[in-house]
């Protein structure tokens, strides 16, 4: 039963051009999201974040937009640089599940020079 | 300002043995959580700890087991090792639990491979 999916394995975008990752949920209770991305070797990273209580977040090339009706969150990186190239990892929390982060499988990214 | 740092980096061991993991959190962070990620998955919650007690438990078997010491570093054990017990372990500190959403730190991980 997965309560986070990343439907795409996979993302290739042109460096300079908008990359746009998915990700959509099941659990209703969900109220906090976040993106992380991670590089071979290493722990994730800490992105981005987003409340519930809103409906999008922008930090510098990064942007969370939140569709809580079609549970659904979308990460924008504008313009992609060649560093983007990471996995990226949609993770959930709710306060009746004690905060633990519930996670999607990621997105590999490739930003093409 | 160190980050979360996460011993040993890499580990061997045989089927049936037991293995300890060792986690060291942010300075001030009380919070510390075990995640354990197979190849091609997301990672999978294992335990969360709070000011020493646990307060979250994923669907692991009772071979896992974990503490957090006064210094709120933390140990993750791992009896009768299986082959499905191969992966990378991440543990993640953060600054408080129970009261209000905050982002985790992750450490680099423990890739522990079970022959």
């Amino acid at each position: 039963d997965q309560q986070v999916k990343q439907n795409s394995p996979s993302l290739s975008v042109q460096e300079g051009r908008i990359s746009i990752l998915n990700c959509d949920y099941t659990n209703s209770m969900f109220d906090y999201f976040l993106w992380y991305k991670k590089y071979p070797a290493e722990g994730p990273t800490f992105l981005i974040s987003i409340s519930s209580i809103k409906d999008k977040n922008e930090d510098g090339r990064f942007t969370v937009f939140l569709n809580k009706s079609a549970k659904h969150l979308s990460l924008h990186i504008v313009p992609s640089q060649p560093g983007d190239s990471a996995v990226y990892f949609c993770a959930a929390s709710a306060a009746s599940g004690n905060y633990q982060l519930i996670w999607g499988a990621g997105t590999k990214l490739i930003i093409k020079p | 300002d160190a980050g979360v740092t996460q011993s040993p980096t890499h580990l061997i061991k045989t089927r049936g043995q037991h293995v300890t993991l060792r986690c060291s959190p942010i300075s001030g962070h009380k919070s510390v959580s075990w995640y354990q990620q197979v190849l091609g998955q997301g990672p999978q919650f294992i335990f969360q700890y709070y000011e020493k007690e646990e307060r979250g438990r994923g669907n692991f078997p009772d071979r896992f087991s974990a503490r957090q010491f006064p210094n709120y570093s933390s140990e993750l054990n791992v009896n009768a090792l299986l082959l499905g017990d191969s992966a990378l372990y991440l543990c993640a500190s953060s600054l408080m639990s129970g009261t209000v959403n905050t982002e985790a730190f992750f450490g680099q991980g423990t890739r522990l491979t079970v022959v």
